[in-house]
């Protein structure tokens, strides 16, 4: 598969707590997405870092992303009822005629009030 | 401004029928970009239209056609559904294009085939 991996792939916190989600991926990037969606809608963009960025912040996220390890984390402080929802990274895939970005599997957060 | 508007929201069709869906973009973006969604897959290339081009295209078979008017307007059409065509099918707008700058989904169409 061409997706990267996400993990965990569920999360339950409380509401207060911080909430940390992994994403994986295969290739060599230019940049990396992280995006939001409440159940069966459609995606909200939250962030995107590109390749020679290592942290990026917005309000309550901070993204790291680390190209060696091909890997970054979405990290949301303080976490709300309504941050419950499906988190995805997305990385941009260069192939020839196929140019697109690829989404992780996802994570599932639940904030539990 | 307005958001992307997907039409129709829900759909049920019968197998072997054909659907087009719907996709208005953000007004001055002229880039739209098709995912399939499905439980088993997740979110999956469709394809992507730029002034009414199609710039890229995701490993789907020949019945996933798409186009796009002068106004930036996209649909998309399915021939010969099969079942496992059932799934959410989202458009996705930008400025230039998905891979470098942020993208608006629409709320997605929710096709089922029975």
């Amino acid at each position: 598969s061409q997706q990267g991996e996400e993990d965990p792939q569920a999360l339950s916190i409380q509401e207060g707590e911080n909430a940390t989600m992994n994403c994986s991926y295969k290739t060599s990037i230019n940049n990396l997405q992280w995006y939001r969606q409440n159940s069966g809608r459609g995606l909200v963009h939250l962030i995107l870092i590109r390749s020679n960025e290592r942290e990026k912040h917005s309000g309550r996220l901070r993204v790291t992303l680390d190209t060696s390890k091909k890997s970054s984390s979405l990290l949301i402080t303080a976490s709300r009822a309504a941050d419950t929802a499906s988190y995805f990274c997305a990385t941009d895939h260069f192939g020839g005629a196929t140019n697109k970005l690829i989404f992780g599997t996802g994570t599932l957060l639940a904030v539990q009030p | 401004k307005a958001g992307v508007t997907q039409t129709p929201r829900y759909l049920i069709k019968t197998r072997g029928q054909q659907v087009t869906l719907s996709c208005s973009p953000i007004s001055g973006h002229r880039s739209v970009s098709w995912y399939q969604q499905t439980p088993g897959q997740g979110l999956q290339f469709l394809f992507e239209y730029f002034s009414e081009t199609q710039r890229n295209k995701g490993n789907f078979p020949g019945r996933f056609s798409g186009r796009q008017f002068s106004n930036s307007r996209s649909e998309m059409n399915v021939s010969t559904l099969e079942l496992g065509d059932s799934a959410l099918y989202l458009c996705a707008s930008s400025l230039t294009g998905v891979l470098n700058t942020e993208a608006f989904f629409g709320q997605g169409t929710r096709l089922t085939v029975v």
